[in-house]
């Protein structure tokens, strides 16, 4: 199958700092998502992006559809408590949201 | 607006049984995809379904199935349980291929134990 590398595999950083991960693929995607999951719930979708070179911002979360739409990056500013947990790339060759492919997760520990 | 649920949360099967997973897709969502989820990996797509038939799968084996009902909501079915099999089964409801995809919405999944 497929195989979105995503990296970190995990950070600690202190309360406020900014984050920033990233997933690549050898794959060209025409959709990508950035998803967060706490232990023991399923995964929460944090943006979605549809175009490449798209910057999609959802309050302290800016995410980006790269221009060679193999990649994606997500960034996390002024981090708090709850920003914790493991977030997950995905993407998808269709554009009407079937077969995703998953990244192995960034894990997020956040320092108070 | 409901979200996705799905039953059982907890699920404990011996090997070479048989399991049934169900799921409601969240108002207003006809489709429905299902997702193994390895601990400590990322989701792996099974199928999707909408207007109750199979539209995609991926890299699993005969022994899974699925149905989709008239309501939108979806079995997944696993025949002959491998120790391999133990996972978190994730559900995710979404517009189908008519209308714009604004992402999945997951379940909060249910944790399949085969021993």
């Amino acid at each position: 199958g497929q195989q979105l590398n995503q990296s970190p595999q995990s950070m600690f950083i202190q309360e406020g700092e900014d984050v920033s991960m990233n997933c690549t693929s050898s794959s060209i995607f025409n959709t990508w998502l950035w998803y967060k999951q706490d232990p023991g719930e399923g995964p929460v979708l944090l943006i979605a992006l549809y175009k490449a070179g798209e910057l999609t911002s959802n309050g302290r979360l800016t995410a980006q559809f790269g221009i060679t739409r193999k990649d994606s990056f997500l960034n996390i500013s002024a981090s708090i408590p709850s920003d914790v947990g493991i977030y997950f790339c995905a993407a998808s060759f269709s554009n009407t949201g079937n077969q995703f492919y998953f990244g192995t997760g960034t894990s997020l520990t956040v320092i108070p | 607006e409901t979200g996705v649920t799905q039953s059982p949360t907890h699920l404990i099967k011996t090997r070479g049984q048989q399991v049934t997973l169900r799921c409601s897709s969240q108002s207003g969502h006809n489709t429905v995809s299902w997702y193994q989820q390895a601990l400590g990996q990322g989701p792996q797509f099974i199928f999707q379904y909408y207007r109750e038939e199979e539209n995609g799968r991926g890299n699993f084996p005969p022994r899974f199935s699925g149905l989709q009902f008239p309501n939108y909501s979806s079995e997944l079915n696993v025949n002959a349980l491998e120790l391999d099999d133990s996972a978190l089964y994730l559900c995710a409801s979404s517009l189908g291929p008519e209308g714009r995809f604004y992402g999945y919405t997951f379940g909060s999944g249910t944790r399949l134990t085969v021993v």
